[in-house]
């Protein structure tokens, strides 16, 4: 079974600072897709991010850029420029051919003013 | 169509009694899943449909519950006799399917609000 693993539970970041969230992965499988999902205290989870496997180039969405490093089964998350709404719980997760989402146990930011 | 909707918002009910949750995804999306976060927990998968039909479902899905979605549009998940156990937020979310990711390349779900549910 596929698992994903978020080692820091909790995560805190000067605003307008850089951070990295980190993720690693398990499964045999060579094809699958990658995300990073938000969320706030709402808690409506939003899409910040997607990953391909089979693309070499690292996903980039304005601030926010992935690492991803398949053979060592790992998917950092880097923000730049620390926003006080990116404050929340941040979760990875991976999809492979069965196209459901297995979820990591997330990290929670906290952007400090 | 303003997303994924879930109804009702906060449920609180007595061990022993039955709840029923709905979902109504966004209308172009063909498949449709269910997920159980608890508190500090990242979401677990329970079950998902494509149209109608029920193409998976976790070992988590004890025989106490059910989730239908008869027409393939909205979808309900009833929880039997319930218990201390099943308290938990109860997320739904809908997504375009196989021809979706085919074409965009990933299979992007959107989620509802979740449907957080209390047993005393």
């Amino acid at each position: 079974a596929q698992t994903v693993t978020q080692s820091q539970p909790e995560m805190s970041v000067q605003e307008a600072e850089t951070v990295t969230l980190s993720c690693t992965y398990d499964t045999s499988e060579s094809d699958y897709y990658l995300f990073w999902y938000k969320q706030p205290p709402s808690r409506q989870m939003i899409l910040v991010i997607r990953q391909e496997a089979y693309k070499q180039q690292n996903a980039t969405e304005n601030r926010f850029s992935v690492n991803f490093q398949k053979a060592a089964k790992s998917f950092s998350l880097k923000i730049s420029d620390s926003q006080l709404g990116d404050a929340a719980m941040y979760f990875c997760a991976y999809d492979g051919p069965w196209e459901k989402l297995t979820f990591g146990t997330g990290t929670r930011l906290t952007i400090i003013p | 169509d303003t997303g994924v909707s879930q109804d009702p918002r906060h449920k609180i009910t007595k061990r022993g009694q039955n709840v029923t949750f709905r979902c109504d995804p966004i209308s172009e999306h063909n498949r449709l899943y269910w997920y159980r976060q608890t508190l500090g927990q990242g979401p677990e998968f329970l079950t998902y449909f494509q149209n109608e039909a029920q193409l998976e479902k976790s070992r988590l899905l004890s025989d106490r519950f059910s989730a239908e979605r008869p027409k393939g549009s909205f979808s309900t998940l009833e929880i039997q006799r319930t218990e201390q156990g099943d308290s938990a937020m109860y997320l739904c979310a809908s997504s375009g399917g196989l021809a979706y990711t085919l074409r965009s390349g990933a299979n992007v779900l959107t989620f509802g609000a979740g449907s957080r549910l209390t047993v005393l």
